[in-house]
C-alpha cells in the first residue's frame, strides 16, 4: 500500500553526523509511531505522536529527537549517529488508540559507521 | 523493558505440516494482534484478539488468547511456503501501548 512511506531505504552516515528519517502518510490517521528493529530485540518504540506537535517519548528514545508539523509527516532525528544507532526504522500509523492495529511502512535501513 | 517471549524462536517444516507458535507473558493485556513480516518489508497485521479464550480463524491460520489474557497462540494447518516470514505478537497494556515479542521465524521447505 502506498499509504505509508519511508525515505531514505537505505543509508550509510558516519558517526557523529545528523541523519533525518522522513514518514509520510496519506491516510489522515492522527497516531504517528517510530519503533526500531534489531536481532533479539524485536519492536521497540522510539518515539510517538498523537497529533500535530504532540509527541511522546518510547522505551528507547535517548540520542533521538521526532518533529510533526503536519498530519501527514512525522520525521525521527538522531541528533549525533553512534553505531548503537545501526538498525532497520520501521514508521507505523493507526487511526486511533485501543484496538487498531498499525499499518507500518517498508523501513529504513540505517548503517552508522 | 521485554514483555513478552515468543517461541520457539525458528521454526523450519515440510510443506503440509501443522505448527503451533506461542507467545507468553506475566503481564495481562487488553489486547494482543499478530502480525506477519516478510523480509525488506514491515509487518502486516493478521488479527486482533480482544476477548480472554477467543479464537479467530483466518483460513489455516487459528489464533487463541489465552483465559487469563497473559498469553497466545497461532497454529497453521498444513503450511505452504507463502506463510514463510517472521510472526511477530504485540500485546497492549492499560495504556494501550503495544509492545512487542522478539518474534518467530518460520520457513516452510516445498
Amino acid at each position: 500500500d502506498a499509504g505509508i512511506t519511508q525515505s531514505p531505504r537505505h543509508k550509510v552516515t558516519e558517526t557523529g553526523t545528523p541523519v533525518t528519517l522522513r514518514c509520510h502518510q496519506t491516510e489522515n490517521h492522527r497516531y504517528m509511531y517510530w519503533y526500531r528493529q534489531d536481532p533479539g530485540h524485536g519492536l521497540r518504540l522510539i518515539h510517538y505522536s498523537y497529533g500535530v506537535k504532540d509527541t511522546d517519548k518510547g522505551e528507547v528514545s535517548d540520542g533521538y529527537s521526532v518533529s510533526r508539523s503536519k498530519t501527514e509527516d512525522f520525521l525521527l532525528t538522531l541528533e549525533s549517529a553512534t553505531s548503537s544507532q545501526t538498525s532497520v526504522y520501521f514508521c507505523a500509523i493507526r487511526p486511533g488508540g485501543g484496538v487498531y492495529g498499525y499499518t507500518f511502512g517498508s523501513g529504513t535501513r540505517l548503517t552508522v559507521v | 523493558t521485554q514483555l513478552l517471549e515468543q517461541s520457539p524462536q525458528f521454526l523450519s517444516i515440510q510443506e503440509g505440516e501443522n505448527l503451533t507458535v506461542y507467545c507468553n507473558s506475566s503481564s495481562v493485556f487488553s489486547s494482543l494482534q499478530w502480525y506477519r513480516q516478510e523480509p525488506g518489508e514491515g509487518p502486516v497485521l493478521l488479527v486482533t484478539v480482544v476477548t480472554g479464550g477467543e479464537v479467530k480463524k483466518l483460513k489455516r491460520l487459528t489464533f487463541q488468547f489465552g483465559d487469563a489474557r497473559k498469553d497466545s497462540s497461532l497454529h497453521i494447518t498444513a503450511a505452504q511456503p507463502g506463510d514463510t516470514g517472521l510472526y511477530l505478537c504485540a500485546g497492549a497494556n492499560t495504556g494501550n501501548q503495544f509492545y512487542f515479542g522478539t518474534g518467530t521465524s518460520l520457513t516452510v521447505i516445498p
